[in-house]
């Protein structure tokens, strides 16, 4: 089955800098990756997400890369602000009839210090 | 529109005992799933409906725990016997073909097994 890694597990940064987290994954067949951001005690809610046939995602002070050959793709985030501050969790899935269950990633602790 | 709906939010038993859970998915959204979240991980899916039928339950532990979805609509996860090792959040999400594999989160439902 799929298997997504990620890293690092915990980042801090101050304010004003980027924060980058990085997953790999297993399942070349996987067509589809999310980004989700976990506030404490709260619902995983999807910020960002790219589909295998692009390579780059933008939406506004966020960004997705991903690299199908090598099998990783990259949250980027520029000019942290500190309600940024959340877990965020990087999934994969295969498209498909089934709709694809979603792997998730082990998720990284964001710190953006004012 | 209203979003996942899950009860209740939080509950609390003694190992031994069982335990179900409930979950309202957004209206028109043929395809439910159920993940398990342990505290400090990713969100890991037990199973995942489409309509009522089951696609994938290959990570439940069937001894224990069941989840149906009679009318294709609401569903219910119970565990049966408790152990200490269920205590984690479940989260209920939905999905619809409309918004291709991007999944919809409940708030979720705290378990702890005393």
């Amino acid at each position: 089955g799929e298997n997504v890694e990620q890293h690092p597990s915990t980042l801090s940064v101050q304010e004003g800098d980027s924060a980058v987290i990085k997953c790999t994954y297993s399942d070349s067949a996987s067509n589809y990756f999310p980004w989700y951001k976990q506030e404490l005690g709260k619902r995983p809610q999807l910020i960002i997400d790219i589909r295998s046939n692009v390579g780059e995602k933008k939406d506004q002070r966020i960004a997705v890369t991903l690299n199908k050959t090598a099998k990783h793709f990259s949250l980027h985030i520029t000019e942290t602000q500190p309600e940024d501050s959340a877990v965020y969790f990087c999934a994969a899935s295969r498209g498909g009839t089934s709709y694809g269950k979603l792997t998730f990633g082990q998720g990284t602790i964001l710190t953006v210090h004012p | 529109e209203a979003g996942v709906a899950q009860s209740p939010r939080y509950k609390i038993i003694e190992k031994r005992q069982s335990v179900a859970f409930w979950c309202n998915p957004i209206s028109g959204h043929a395809t439910l799933y159920w993940y398990q979240q342990i505290l400090g991980q990713g969100p890991k899916l037990l199973i995942q409906f489409q309509n009522n039928g089951v696609v994938d339950d290959s990570q439940l532990p069937k001894d224990r725990f069941s989840a149906e979805r009679l009318k294709g609509v609401d569903s219910t996860l119970k565990i049966q016997p408790a152990k200490l090792e269920d205590s984690a959040v479940y989260l209920c999400a939905s999905s619809s073909p409309a918004v291709y594999n991007e999944q919809f989160f409940g708030p979720g439902t705290r378990l702890t097994v005393l």
